[in-house]
This record gives C-alpha cells, sequence and structure tokens, in this order.
C-alpha cells in the first residue's frame, strides 16, 4: 500500500519562506510522477506543481511560479515544495500525491493526509 | 486555463437515491477527465478516471460518462458514506484544472 507523509507546514509571515516535505514508502517512488495540490479553507481543490520521475520536468500553476520549487530525491523516496515570498492566499492544506500517467494524461491517485500552511502576521 | 464548472454546487438526497453530477468544460479535453471524493479532514480520493474507468477499489455503484466538453458522475444507489464532496478535474493540458466542486447532503 502507497503511504505518503507530509510535514513541514506551520505558520509564517507574509513574505517568508517554508519547505515541505513527503515521505513516500512501500511503493517504488521513484517511477511515478509526483504533484502538489493544495485546499485552502473553505474552498476547493487546486493543482500547485507537478514533477516527472526524474525532476527533469516540472510543472507550476502560474500563481506560484517564480515563487515555488518542486523537487524530489529518488535516493530519499522524498517529495519536496520549497516555497518562498508567500502570501496570506497560500494559506491552504497541502496534499501530496502521485500523479498516475495513462497515454497523454493522467490523474491524481493516491494522497497524503495533507500539512497546513498559514501565511498571516 | 481550462475551465470547469460543475451543477449543482449542492444537492440535497436520501440514502437509495439516484445522484447525478454534470462537469462542464471551457473547452474539448476528449477523455481526459476525473473524478473525486473529499470528505472534511481527509485526504481525496479518486473514484473515476479518464471519464469512465472507475478506479480500482471503488464500489461500482460509482459510474462515470462523457466527452468532449460534457460529463456526468452517477452514484446509481446513495450510500451513508456517500455524503462528501465531488470534484471533477481535467488533466488534458497544464495548469490542470479542478471544478468548484458538489456537496452531496443528506436529505
Amino acid at each position: 500500500e502507497v503511504q505518503l507523509v507530509e510535514s513541514g507546514g506551520g505558520l509564517v509571515q507574509p513574505g517568508g519562506s517554508l519547505r515541505l516535505s513527503c515521505a513516500a514508502s512501500t511503493f517504488s517512488f521513484s517511477s511515478f510522477w509526483m504533484s502538489w495540490v493544495r485546499q485552502a479553507p473553505g474552498k476547493g481543490l487546486e493543482w500547485v506543481a507537478n514533477i516527472n520521475h526524474d525532476g527533469s520536468e516540472r510543472y507550476y500553476v502560474d500563481s506560484v511560479k517564480g515563487r515555488f520549487t518542486i523537487s524530489r530525491d529518488n535516493a530519499k523516496s522524498s517529495l519536496y515544495l520549497q516555497m518562498n515570498s508567500l502570501r496570506a492566499e497560500d494559506t491552504a492544506v497541502y496534499y501530496c500525491a502521485t500523479y498516475s500517467t495513462i497515454s497523454r494524461s493522467g490523474y491524481f491517485d493516491c494522497w497524503g493526509q495533507g500539512t497546513l500552511v498559514t501565511v498571516s502576521s | 486555463d481550462i475551465q470547469m464548472t460543475q451543477s449543482p454546487s449542492s444537492l440535497s438526497a436520501s440514502v437509495g437515491d439516484r445522484v447525478t453530477i454534470t462537469c462542464r468544460a471551457s473547452q474539448s479535453i476528449n477523455s481526459y477527465l476525473n473524478w473525486y471524493q473529499k470528505k472534511p479532514g481527509k485526504a481525496p480520493k479518486v473514484l473515476i478516471y479518464a471519464a469512465s474507468s472507475l478506479r480500482s477499489g471503488v464500489p461500482s455503484r460509482f459510474s462515470g460518462s462523457g466527452s468532449g466538453t460534457d460529463f456526468t458522475l452517477t452514484i446509481s444507489s446513495l450510500q451513508p458514506e456517500d455524503f462528501a464532496t465531488y470534484y471533477c478535474q481535467q488533466s488534458d493540458s497544464t495548469p490542470w484544472t479542478f471544478g468548484q466542486g458538489t456537496k452531496v447532503e443528506i436529505k
């Protein structure tokens, strides 16, 4: 069974930085695309970023481009999200998820329990 | 960006009811449409991928249909554990986008 455990969330001031981690276990981590998806309080789901198997391809939603960086360490079976220049609107629960690919498409398959990021002064 | 619009935004239904949720894309997304279930405090769970493929382990009362711009999620006989919010999501092109959600409540 796939297990994903996020960590690193917390309270940060506007303009600050935070690094989220996602530890994967019991599956072949390096075989999967990985994703970050967030949910702001009382709002819907929003895809944030994706990374391919070896980290050579990365995609971001426009609202985080230039501020967030997704990365991975396959040797440690870990996914990361470096978040800089944080804004109040980045406040959300952040989920890591596997992205299962089918042909040229895919879906968010297995999810972690989420970690809360609060951006406030 | 591709906009995803779900209807209704919320609905009230009873156990045993047949429930239908629709999702419309702002442009054709072929069959690159997924459905998720979200309960408060829990991680989302994929139900249907590629418009009509049932994810392993998901009860067969869930089904999906559609292609192009119009899609449907159907729950054939609503069970107590199905009260949740449901989201569609397109995976045709980045940025991958979700619908605003449909909250299914107990009547």
